[in-house]
């Protein structure tokens, strides 16, 4: 498809365990923006890719939370050791530079 | 410095009806302003956007006002439809930098 394509759609893990979240952005796409979204705290960034820059971490919410991109395109953001805290809506977003981020229909996360 | 209030946090409107969302920003850098629709189970989905150098934006029966000096800015949905039901967010920022959120209107479209 066209789109941004996030897998799994979703994700029941035990707390303590790690997940891996993947996002497959629009082609062509230099940017990469990971978003999470939870009940009360709206949508909040978490982590920006531009092609070969360093990554923006700056809304990464502890050191368990890590993301890579690799080749430019596909980009995993893993979260290790989770906590019941990090239930939420994980969103991908990306876009040429400047213009519009478009986004997939995220990836749910549920820990037990 | 970085927020977006966004009011209200839900709406209920009668179809044919005018709903109206606001949004007010701090940042004076910001340069570039989205509102996004969201279904449930979907995600954002851009819906119109403006920059600051005009005072109105028109898309159909979406109209996004904004006041600069004000620092404020708000979206316009005319006739509003039952399909129109979901929830809306605006947003800011600059050049490619985060989006900085609303934290969300409710809109309800009664037919």
């Amino acid at each position: 498809g066209a789109g941004v394509s996030q897998s799994p759609s979703n994700k029941v893990t035990e707390k303590g365990k790690d997940v891996e979240l993947r996002c497959d952005p629009i082609s062509g796409h230099t940017a990469l923006y990971w978003y999470r979204q939870s009940l009360g705290q709206g949508l909040e960034f978490l982590i920006y890719f531009q092609g070969n820059s360093a990554p923006d971490k700056s809304g990464l919410p502890s050191d368990r939370f890590s993301a890579e991109r690799t080749g430019g395109s596909v980009s995993t953001l893993t979260i290790q050791r989770t906590q019941q805290e990090d239930s939420a809506v994980y969103l991908c977003a990306s876009s040429l530079v400047g213009q519009p981020q478009h986004f997939g229909d995220g990836t749910r996360l549920s820990i037990l | 410095q970085q927020q977006v209030k966004q009011s209200p946090q839900s709406l209920i409107v009668q179809k044919g009806g005018i709903s109206i969302i606001n949004c007010a920003y701090e940042n004076t850098a910001f340069d570039y302003f989205p509102w996004y629709q969201q279904f449930p189970g979907k995600g954002p989905a851009l819906l119109i956007a403006i920059r600051p150098d005009v005072s109105e934006k028109k898309e159909g029966r979406f109209t996004i006002s904004f006041n600069k000096s004000a620092k404020q800015f708000s979206l316009h949905i005319m006739d509003s439809q039952p399909g129109d039901s979901a929830t809306y967010f605006c947003a800011a920022n600059k050049g490619a930098q985060k989006l900085v959120f609303g934290q969300g209107t409710r809109l309800t479209i009664n037919p």
